[in-house]
């Protein structure tokens, strides 16, 4: 597709809930990352995948909250027994290279537009 | 520990009033400094990289300058559409010269340029 497309772009969950969020990334795009915005602040990195293998996941913030990528393309980030916490705008960006190119463009993170997770 | 920090937090600006935006960074090894841009209920817009200490980009109304301690965003007569969130990152350079994957992010410079 022509952006990275992210569905869905509100949730809201009760306390308790399993939520799935999906990206779409750019065709061919192979490196992908997941991150967390709060409200008024920065993103903050989640986890990281380099076509279907997940290179970090230092960033996910505990045991509930899990990524796939199974085919390299899609990918979904589950949060389980969601908490209050967990509120925020969960950002899915792709690139189609990454790591140690200084091609220009190389490294640059194309992000979608979001989704706002709200749980009550 | 990497860390970004921006600075102010908000600026409110005349058109055509001029003015830049600082991002301080403290990180082991730069691999690259980024800026990009948020409108609400968006995603983060690429504008720059920077890779070295004294290399300058520019688009437009926007220049990025970098130093070895921080990097300018320099606004030069504003428009009301340049009003948004300027965020700076940063990507980190491993001890065995590979890059480090993600960017770590500042809190972000709030801009409203005033008609």
């Amino acid at each position: 597709g022509a952006g990275v497309s992210q569905s869905p772009r509100y949730k809201v969950a009760k306390r308790g809930q399993d939520v799935a969020l999906r990206c779409d990334p750019i065709s061919g795009h192979v490196s992908l990352f997941w991150y967390q915005q709060a409200l008024g602040q920065g993103p903050e990195f989640l986890t990281y995948f380099q076509n279907e293998a997940q290179l970090d996941k230092s960033g996910l913030p505990s045991d509930r909250f899990f990524a796939e990528r199974p085919e390299g393309s899609v990918s979904t980030l589950k949060i389980q027994r969601t908490q209050q916490e967990d509120s925020a705008v969960y950002l899915c960006a792709s690139s189609y290279q990454w790591r140690d190119s200084q091609v220009d463009g190389a490294n640059v993170l194309t992000f979608g537009a979001g989704s706002r997770l709200t749980v009550l | 520990e990497d860390q970004v920090t921006q600075s102010p937090e908000a600026l409110r600006l005349q058109e055509g009033e001029s003015s830049s935006l600082n991002c301080s960074y403290t990180v082991s090894g730069l691999r690259g400094l980024f800026w990009y841009r948020q409108d609400p209920g968006k995603g983060p817009e690429f504008l720059f990289t920077l890779y070295s200490a004294g290399e300058e980009k520019e688009k437009e109304r926007l220049k990025a300058t970098l130093t070895k301690k921080e990097s300018f965003l320099h606004i030069t007569a504003p428009k009301p559409e340049d009003s948004a969130t300027y965020l700076c990152a940063v990507q980190a350079l491993l001890f065995y010269g590979g890059s480090q994957g993600n960017l770590i992010f500042g809190k972000g410079t709030k801009l409203s340029v005033k008609p």
